[in-house]
């Protein structure tokens, strides 16, 4: 069983199209993220929520819309892609939110590639 | 401002030596510190973890050291094995802050050599 899925794994699209990521945990945790690995192979965080509120928009361009349906689900929308927007997009989940840290469980990613 | 830093980006080591990777972080705050192994086409997962109370942490063949005066953290794997060849990512966060921000490092890429 899958604890963390994302969907498309792979997305080649052009320049200025419209797509969505989509993410599920069935791990019933209160937490989930996107992260973005650049062509630099650094991982970096984007957004995060918490039982469907927004806790963390690190500065991401506003292009970039995640809507979290219920506490399961974390999609991540982007307008008008960029060439810049080419990079793996990580969903992960964690049972934060009950007073302790605990690991990030990651998806196994979405390598998108905008031409 | 990269606040976790892993300086080398590859290491290769024998089949049943020791591997020792390194993180260094510039943010006192951080209090829980995490090492994650990466294979391609797959997302990281979870190794160990270390609490800023305690200066080692073990886990059969893994073990993390924390020296907070100096801000750096190793993972030792013992014995090394080719099945550990992958990217090693090293990620801090802090307890309190109420945002449950993970900071990761770039990455370091262990080869094992049979």
């Amino acid at each position: 069983d899958t604890a963390v899925s994302q969907t498309p794994k792979y997305l080649v699209t052009q320049m200025g199209n419209d797509k969505s990521i989509k993410c599920e945990q069935n791990l019933g945790h209160d937490t989930m993220y996107w992260y973005k690995q650049d062509s630099k192979k650094f991982l970096k965080i984007m957004f995060s929520y918490n039982n469907k509120e927004l806790i963390i928009n690190e500065t991401v361009p506003n292009r970039f819309s995640p809507k979290s349906p219920d506490k399961a689900h974390l999609n991540l929308h982007i307008n008008s892609l960029e060439l810049g927007d080419s990079a793996v997009y990580f969903c992960a989940s964690s049972p934060q939110g009950q007073g302790y840290n605990s690991p990030l469980h990651f998806g196994n990613g979405t390598r998108l590639t905008v031409t | 401002d990269q606040q976790v830093k892993q300086n080398s980006p590859s290491l290769s080591v024998q089949e049943g030596r020791i591997s020792i990777l390194n993180c260094d972080y510039t943010n006192s705050m951080f209090d829980y510190f995490l090492w994650y192994k990466k294979y391609p086409a797959e997302g990281p997962t979870f190794l160990i973890s270390i609490s800023s109370i305690k200066d080692k942490n073990e886990d059969g063949r893994f073990t993390v050291f924390l020296n907070k005066s100096a801000k750096h953290l190793s993972l030792h794997i013992v014995p090394s094995q080719p099945g550990d060849s992958a990217v090693y990512f090293c990620a801090a966060s802090t307890t309190n802050s109420g945002t449950y921000k993970y900071i990761f490092g770039t990455g370091t890429r262990l080869k094992v050599l049979a």
